[in-house]
């Protein structure tokens, strides 16, 4: 499809474990984001990539966050030694330049037991 | 640094009524973008609208329009004639500029609109 794709759908995980959610955005698009929506909450800016230019890492909540993209296509966003507070939506928005409105994807759950 | 406010938690409207959505704002930056984002109970992040901060004219897409006050720093939305499919959670967004680091687009605590029929 040509829209903003993102895997798992689902995730469940024990405590401690890590997860690798991964997002690949619309072809052509140079900016990529990532925000985490907790339940019935907004949206919370992780991180932010803009062609290549270095990430705006300024929302990654602790050091157990981090994300990589290659060039202006896939993007992975690792959680190391998952808490029960890392339970949330996960979403990938990508944007065809720095200044355009985001496309989203259907965003990864991940629930910690 | 850049803050984005939405301070209506829920709003009720009357089917075919208009309603106002607040949002203010704030930032360093002299450019700068403002959004409105639906998100149905689906889930989905559906793009509505969009102000550049030095557009003279208000933004308006069909029945959608952003009432955009510069100096107070506020960036309402207005939906006309609501729909009951109207009933959502809006975000208010915000993509800054160089002076506050960088163009990253960030989000409000959003408001759910009850259309009642």
């Amino acid at each position: 499809g040509a829209g903003v794709s993102q895997s798992p759908s689902n995730k469940v995980t024990e405590k401690g474990k890590d997860v690798e959610l991964r997002c690949d955005p619309i072809s052509g698009h140079t900016a990529l984001y990532w925000y985490r929506q907790r339940l019935g909450q907004g949206l919370e800016f992780l991180i932010y990539f803009q062609g290549n230019s270095a990430p705006d890492k300024s929302g990654l909540p602790s050091d157990r966050f981090s994300a990589e993209r290659t060039g202006e296509s896939v993007s992975t966003l690792t959680i190391q030694r998952t808490q029960q507070e890392d339970s949330a939506v996960y979403l990938c928005a990508s944007s065809p330049r720095a200044t355009g409105e985001l496309f989203f994807g259907e965003g990864s759950r991940l629930t910690v037991l | 640094a850049q803050k984005i406010t939405q301070t209506q938690p829920g709003m009720f409207v009357q089917e075919k009524e208009a309603v106002t959505l607040d949002c203010t704002y704030d930032t360093s930056d002299p450019s700068y973008g403002l959004f409105w984002y639906k998100q149905p109970s689906s889930g989905e992040m559906i793009f509505l609208i969009y102000q550049g901060s030095y557009d003279q004219q208000n933004a308006t897409e069909g029945r959608y329009s952003l009432n955009f006050q510069k100096a107070r720093k506020s960036a309402n939305l207005v939906i006309s004639a609501s729909q009951l499919g109207d009933s959502a959670m809006y975000f208010c967004a915000m993509r800054g500029g160089l002076n506050t680091g960088g163009f990253k687009t960030i989000f409000g605590a959003g408001t759910r609109l009850f259309v009642k029929a």
